[in-house]
């Protein structure tokens, strides 16, 4: 099983500055890793696939970047919205999610 | 627009089954792999299966393998999981999700509570 590993586990951010979630691979899973943004009590949402490609309707100041092992989200500005729980995963042999990083507001 | 609907949920005893629905809407069911994945309690995403549009491929996690059974009606635009041999640790919230890689649609996910 491939394991994905996000850190930091919490990330506190201040409103209008920008926030950098990363995601490991324990192997190579090429440019195969999305992202999703879950509220409580919601639904995952995606966010980012194929490492980098905006999934309809999401703003452009959601980036995704990396291959290989190394992952990053990138979020500019945050907003009040913004503050939720981000999960990355893999889907180059079946899927496995991250344990999620909760970004929280400082 | 699309749309996921999951029903079936509920407490059981472990060692029982149940057997859960999904209904689709707003988009081409057939076109489309299809997963489950659920949510423990205050726990993280876990991937349990996913279909593939006729339903010749199938895939599970380890977890569930030998226990669960999913499966897809087109013309009813359904698709359902079978869960047998239900543990405590089965105790999740179950989404459906629309495709077999990454998912782009999910539905609001249906309550499993396995008491032992």
């Amino acid at each position: 099983e491939i394991v994905m590993t996000q850190s930091p586990a919490i990330l506190s951010v201040s409103p209008g500055e920008r926030a950098t979630l990363s995601c490991r691979a324990s192997q190579n899973v090429t440019s195969n890793l999305a992202w999703y943004q879950q509220k409580p009590g919601q639904a995952p949402r995606l966010l980012i696939y194929a490492t980098s490609i905006r999934a309809a309707g999401i703003p452009a100041s959601f980036s995704g970047s990396g291959s290989g092992t190394e992952f990053t989200l990138t979020i500019s500005s945050l907003q009040s919205e913004h503050f939720a729980v981000y999960y990355c995963q893999q889907y180059n042999y079946l899927q496995t999610f991250g344990q999620g990083t909760k970004l929280e507001i400082k | 627009q699309a749309q996921l609907v999951e029903s079936g949920g509920g407490l059981v005893k472990a060692g029982e089954s149940l057997r859960l629905s999904c209904a689709a809407s707003g988009f081409t069911f057939s076109d489309h792999y299809m997963s489950w994945i659920r949510q423990a309690p205050g726990k993280g995403l876990k991937w349990v299966s996913y279909i593939s549009t006729s339903g010749s491929a199938i895939f599970y996690a380890d977890s569930v393998k030998g226990r669960f059974t999913i499966s897809r009606d087109n013309a009813k635009n359904s698709l359902y999981l079978q869960m047998n041999s239900l543990r405590a640790e089965d105790t999740a919230i179950y989404y459906c999700a629309r495709g077999g890689s990454y998912e782009d649609v999910w539905g609001q996910g249906t309550t499993v509570t396995v008491s032992s």
